[in-house]
């Protein structure tokens, strides 16, 4: 049983576009919702989490989009790079428990 | 501030084989989880050690072991290899588990099992 659904597997956008990563969960019970950037050869490195009592929160480029009812979570890159090119995947837990990970989106941004 | 340090940082043996993996986690964490990250797939959960006890067991078979010391480092060790042991073995250090889990990774062991 897959508990956190990530799409697309891999997306190409051109510098400057804005790549949409999609995750859908199915424990009500998760209460934290962090996305992770991984680059090859490198460990996973905590980029923007989320927490299911506000429906967006920004850092810099990144944002995440939350909605509770329908058990969903995006990330958005603003003015995508090429240094953007990496694997991203999002997450999902509840307090005190293990994080249960999407199968990872490839990003490429083509200059 | 250092981060989390893993080693070996590859590592190959043979079927049948035993294997150990170190983890330091960053400073000011005293929790530390192993997570098992096969080509093209996201992280699984192995174990999540505090207080140098096992806390929390993912579905991995009892070939799988840990370590806590008093230091807050941790061992992962593998007994009698399989071929599909062969993956990136994730070192993640978190402040205790009571915590909402922000976890920080380590760049990983690479195991080939041959």
């Amino acid at each position: 049983q897959q508990q956190v659904k990530q799409s697309p597997q891999s997306l190409i956008v051109q510098k400057g576009g804005i790549p949409i990563i999609n995750c859908a969960y199915e424990n009500t019970a998760f209460d934290y919702f962090p996305w992770y950037q991984q680059f090859p050869g490198k460990g996973p490195a905590l980029l923007i989490a989320i927490r299911p009592d506000v429906s967006e929160k920004k850092e810099g480029r990144f944002t995440i989009s939350f909605n509770k009812s329908a058990k969903q979570f995006s990330l958005h890159i603003m003015d995508s790079q090429p240094g953007d090119s990496a694997t991203y995947f999002c997450a999902a837990s509840r307090a005190g428990t293990a994080l249960i990970f999407g199968k990872g989106t490839t990003l490429s941004v083509s200059s | 501030d250092a981060g989390v340090t893993q080693s070996p940082t590859h590592l190959i043996k043979t079927r049948g084989q035993q294997v150990t993996l170190r983890c330091s986690p960053k400073s000011g964490h005293d929790t530390v989880s192993w997570y098992q990250q096969a080509l093209g797939q996201g992280p699984q959960f192995i174990f999540q050690y505090y207080e140098e006890e096992e806390r929390q067991r993912g579905n991995f078979p009892d070939r799988f072991s840990g370590h806590q010391f008093p230091n807050y480092s941790s061992e992962l060790n593998v007994n009698a290899l399989l071929l599909g042991d062969s993956a990136l073995y994730l070192c993640a250090s978190s402040l205790a588990p009571q915590t909402h889990n922000e976890q920080f990774f380590g760049p990983g062991t690479r195991l080939t099992v041959l």
